[in-house]
Formats: C-alpha cells, structure tokens, sequence
C-alpha cells in the first residue's frame, strides 16, 4: 500500500516564476492538506482539500493556490514566486471527518 | 487563533534517561492534540493522539503523553530513552469541527549512547 506520494522531490525556480507541486493521497484516503516548513519551523497550514473544494485555509496569500482532482489527488500552486517561498512542502492526507493525516516526503523548493 | 509552543528547542539526553517535552497550546474550546516525530531522513509520522476520553495517551515506541486541559498542556513522555529516539519532535493542536493543525516549532532530541 503505497503511502503519500509527492513530486518532483527538489526544485529549484527564480523569483517572479511560477510553480506547481503534485501530492497524491495514501490510498482509501479523499482529504489533502498542504503545509509550508521552512528551515527551523513547524509546519504551517496553508489550506485543504476536500471533494474537489478548499475547505480552509490558512494566512497565505492568494499567490498559493490549489486543486484536487477526481481521483483525490492534489496540485498547489505558487504564482510570483519570492525568496521567502522557499521551503519544504508538506502535503498530508486522511479520510473525510478529521482523523490522523498521513505527511508525504515533502517538496523542496528553492527560490533564487 | 490557535497557536502551540514547544519550550525546548534542542534537548540532549544520554540513553536510559527520562524524557519529557512540553508542549502547551493557546485555544479556549475542544481540542485534538498530537505529537509527530521526524526521524532523520525520513517523512513525519504520528506518535500519539488525543481526541476525548483518558487524558493519559499512549503512543507507538513506548511514547505517552497527558492533556491537562486546565493547563492548556499536551506533555510527551517517555521513561528510558534510546538512541533510536533521535529526531525531532513536533506537538500540535486541532480546534474541534475545523480541517487547519497548527505545529509548534519542534523539538530537536540527541541521545547520546
């Protein structure tokens, strides 16, 4: 049973640019959250996914944007990419109604 | 809004030592309450999780932890260390009926053998 898939594993963009990540959920799961980490921080929430809508979202600009396709799987997007954006993406799945969130290997992006 | 503190950034401990991590929170309503563990290199992983019901939680790998709502404190414990335990420790609350987990900033542990 394969778990939470994340790709590309490291990307590297210029500021101004823009970015797309790709999170597919463990199996059986329909939930998807993305998380920002950066260097020495927890994870932040930045929003969730959820029958193809965002549920919530945390205090992120409208520069970070997402989707959920039919299949449950994730993109979250990134437009007018900035120095600070640079961070370890986390994306977390789990089953409709909280429950434990399963955290893939994260994305790593670097903003030059 | 919620928000979490872990009071030791960076704990070093010889094997066989006692462990405890604070972790207190900042939300007057219901809470789920978690702590998540970064072993190096690999993905975060639940080590224990609080919902409702005995305060006194028990994890994978011998890990608990205890809510004390009057507290406003989700501890982790763990009686006797091993070097395995090295990695970094993450607690983090869930306001009841809403999808965002707000992280403290962690806990880095060394044991040293």
């Amino acid at each position: 049973d394969a778990g939470v898939t994340q790709s590309p594993t490291h990307l590297i963009k210029t500021r101004g640019q823009q970015v797309t990540l790709r999170c597919s959920p463990k199996s059986g799961h329909d939930t998807v959250s993305w998380y920002q980490q950066a260097l020495g921080q927890g994870p932040q929430f930045i929003f969730q996914y959820y029958e193809e809508e965002e549920r919530q979202r945390g205090n992120f600009p409208d520069r970070f944007s997402g989707h959920q396709f039919p299949n449950y799987s994730s993109e979250l997007n990134v437009n007018a990419l900035l120095l600070g954006d640079s961070a370890l993406y986390l994306c977390a799945s789990s089953q409709q109604g909280f429950s434990e969130q399963f955290f893939g290997p994260g994305t790593r992006l670097t903003v030059l | 809004a919620q928000s979490v503190s872990q009071h030791n950034h960076h704990v070093i401990l010889s094997e066989a030592a006692s462990l405890e991590l604070g972790c207190n929170y900042s939300y007057g309503g219901t809470v789920n309450l978690f702590w998540y563990v970064q072993y190096p290199g690999q993905h975060l992983q639940l080590l224990l999780k609080y919902f409702s019901g005995d305060p006194l939680v028990k994890g994978i790998k011998g890990f608990e932890a205890e809510f004390i709502k009057s507290k406003f404190s989700f501890n982790l414990r763990k009686p006797s260390v091993q070097w395995s335990d090295t990695a970094e420790y993450f607690c983090a609350v869930n306001v009841w009926g809403y999808q965002k987990v707000t992280f403290g900033t962690g806990t880095k542990l060394q044991v040293i053998p």
